[in-house]
């Protein structure tokens, strides 16, 4: 089966740096997304890794290894606007059947003042 | 704004109903994905059309089924509703459906379903 694990719950600070960690168990391994949701809205797309390595797009950055099963959302200078659910996603693919963006079940951030 | 629409915003309907939620992906997108998200569930992939052919199924329902129109509008159908599918229903589109290749979904604002 398909699995993707994160944290359920994070807290952090305004200013501070969080890292958010996703793992995953799947077949047909595609690419990894990072998506953050407010409550009751449209989860939005925040970043996509498909080598190994670093994305750095402004205060967020995230890293995958595929050989671990292995990703992170980092997230700089931490607004109170930032307070929202983050969701790991798994690209799959498997030939002739299309793609499935699976995803994990959120990690919900407060930031404090 | 994603630039994908969903109607309606809010249902509200009994147990054993038949509702229809519809989908209008951006301008340009081939695929659209649906998704179903209940507070205990997460985000649930249900099924994704691209092109107007369906091209991956999840945990869709034998009571659900959809369809992709020749404008490339969705549609969603739940049928003996029960109470437990009462849930926000989204919608999502991209440019690429088929192949490996990876473009981001972009979500609509979604339906909020109440089965009462």
């Amino acid at each position: 089966g398909q699995n993707i694990d994160q944290p359920t719950e994070m807290t952090a600070t305004e200013g501070a740096i969080v890292q958010i960690n996703c793992t995953y168990q799947t077949s047909g391994f595609n690419g990894l997304f990072w998506y953050q949701q407010h409550a009751g809205e449209a989860p939005t797309f925040l970043s996509y890794n498909v080598l190994d390595g670093l994305e750095e797009k402004g205060r967020f950055s995230s890293f995958l290894s595929r050989s671990k099963g292995y990703s992170y959302l980092l997230l700089k200078e931490l607004q109170m606007k930032d307070s929202a659910s983050y969701l790991c996603a798994v690209k799959l693919y498997v030939y002739n059947q299309g793609g499935k963006l699976i995803f994990g079940q959120g990690t919900e951030l407060s930031v404090k003042p | 704004d994603s630039g994908v629409t969903q109607t309606p915003k809010h249902l509200i309907t009994a147990t054993g109903q038949r509702v229809t939620l519809r989908c209008s992906p951006r301008s340009g997108d081939l695929s659209v994905y649906w998704y179903q998200q209940s507070l205990d569930q997460g985000l649930q992939f249900l099924i994704q059309y691209y092109n107007g052919e369906e091209r991956a199924k999840g945990n869709i329902l034998e009571r659900f089924s959809a369809q992709q129109f020749p404008d490339l509008h969705s549609e969603l159908n739940l049928s003996s509703l029960e109470l437990g599918d009462s849930a926000l229903y989204f919608c999502a589109s991209s440019a690429q459906g088929a192949g490996p290749y990876n473009s981001p979904l972009h979500f609509g604002n979604g339906t909020r379903l109440t089965v009462t």
